[in-house]
């Protein structure tokens, strides 16, 4: 298994409250990403990380934010939390995206989060 | 833009069986690729297989296979010899050259049951 983990696991907050989320990786890759999974959507691409300190927009990146300060770390930040954003929360990483081979992304255990 | 459709909320088979989940996609995109994820009760997303678009043959992993109709657009996932253990939901997603592999769409998913 890809060693990525997520921090924390569970956790409810209210409305208005700042909230970050960590995933860390060991291996390696250059590629990261947060998605987020509602039930009727599948999952939708938050922002996603080309490098240290490289990050872009997904499909949903309105109310979320996110910084990349090392290869193995990437934060997900919900500035002021509502309650549209409960939701469950995966980290992936991948090796490259690219048409070739290693493109496949590896997720995370995930983040049930509730705001209240 | 990419879609993913996936038309079958829930399917049923008995173990032993062999099942396929359907997957349409549309894309403009010259070159694109499409994946298969599982996701457990236990929540976490489980890489199966990829197929690229420019890839001669259909792909296959163990008892994974993808039925690759570049005409129809679509992209089965084929499991043979169904196990308990297969029952979960599946999702198709896809990625593309001009909309970026890192920006994969997700399907919303089919719920598989397998019965003993």
């Amino acid at each position: 298994d890809a060693g990525i983990t997520q921090s924390p696991r569970h956790k409810v907050t209210e409305t208005g409250t700042p909230v970050t989320l960590r995933c860390h990786q060991t291996e390696n890759h250059r590629y990261m990403y947060w998605y987020r999974q509602d039930p009727g959507h599948g999952l939708r691409l938050i922002h996603y990380s080309y490098g240290v300190k490289d990050t872009d927009k997904g499909e949903v990146s309105d109310g979320y934010s996110v910084s990349r300060s090392k290869t193995e770390d990437f934060l997900l930040t919900l500035e002021s939390a509502t309650s549209s954003q409960t939701s469950v929360y995966f980290c992936a990483i991948s090796e490259s995206f690219s048409s070739g081979s290693n493109n496949e992304q590896f997720f995370g255990p995930g983040t049930r989060l509730t705001v209240l | 833009a990419q879609k993913i459709t996936q038309t079958q909320p829930g399917m049923f088979v008995q173990e032993k069986e062999a099942v396929t989940l359907d997957c349409t996609y549309d894309t403009s995109d010259p070159s694109y690729g499409l994946f298969w994820y599982k996701q457990p009760s236990s929540g976490e997303m489980i890489f199966l297989i990829y197929q690229g678009s420019y890839d001669q043959q259909n792909a296959t992993e163990g008892r994974y296979s993808l039925n690759f109709q570049k005409a129809r657009k679509s992209a089965n996932l084929v499991i043979s010899a169904s196990q308990l253990g297969d029952s979960a939901m599946y999702f198709c997603a896809s990625g593309g050259l001009n909309t970026g592999f890192q920006k994969l769409v997700f399907g919303t998913g089919t719920r598989l049951l397998v019965s003993p």
